[in-house]
């Protein structure tokens, strides 16, 4: 069955640290992986695309790496601040459609 | 640029009654999609549009249907509400220059309309 699987399910981390959030999947054949960032009750914003043949792919304090052999990917954020609090999303396309996953609700605290 | 964007912000209605959603792609894009997310629940593809032909549907009955018009624009049209219809329901636009879902087009996602069923 095709899914994606995200971990953990929330997290809750202090301000200024850093914290890793993880992406499994069973979609094949894999054409490439995409995080989002959903703030509650808007849009997801896309934060990365990754290709088979990435590894790594940074955006500003967002880090996320592919292992395509282990169908793994995770999302780093570094040096956490209070708007990075939302849901994070992965996504395969499988087909004609997408897959999502069911998220990560990260909550950064004063 | 102005992104996309979806009307009305929120629709409030009661069982049985249809409910219209309407989406304005980015400018240029001519795929559409249309997902659900229920409360606490993530994303499920409903429709996806592309150049005006329905492309691809996902596991929703019949009564959700759409259409995309020809400056690309779409609608959402969900017949006989029921109560577990209540959701988000968002909307993506992107190019599809390399033919849908897994190429590497950015999918770019307004900011939803909240409908509410009672």
């Amino acid at each position: 069955k095709n899914q994606v699987e995200q971990s953990p399910q929330s997290l809750i981390i202090l301000e200024g640290k850093n914290c890793t959030l993880q992406c499994n999947y069973t979609v094949s054949p894999f054409s490439n992986l995409r995080w989002y960032k959903q703030d509650t009750g808007r849009g997801p914003v896309s934060l990365t695309i990754m290709t088979f043949s990435e590894n790594t792919k940074s955006n500003g304090r967002y880090t996320a790496t592919l292992d395509a052999d282990t169908k793994q990917s995770s999302l780093h954020i570094t040096a956490s601040q209070l708007s990075d609090s939302a849901s994070y999303i992965c996504v395969v396309p499988m087909g004609q459609n997408f897959v999502f996953g069911p998220g990560t609700r990260l909550s950064v605290l004063p | 640029e102005a992104g996309v964007t979806q009307s009305p912000t929120h629709l409030i209605k009661t069982r049985g009654q249809q409910a219209t959603l309407r989406c304005s792609p980015i400018s240029g894009h001519t795929s559409v999609y249309w997902y659900q997310q229920a409360l606490g629940l993530g994303l499920q593809f409903l429709l996806w549009y592309d150049e005006g032909e329905e492309r691809n549907r996902g596991n929703f009955p019949p009564r959700f249907s759409g259409r995309q018009f020809p400056n690309y624009s779409s609608e959402l049209n969900v017949n006989a509400l029921e109560l577990e219809d209540s959701a988000l329901y968002l909307c993506a636009s992107s190019s599809n220059l390399a033919g849908g879902p897994v190429s590497y087009n950015e999918q770019f996602f307004g900011p939803g309309t909240r409908l509410t069923v009672l």
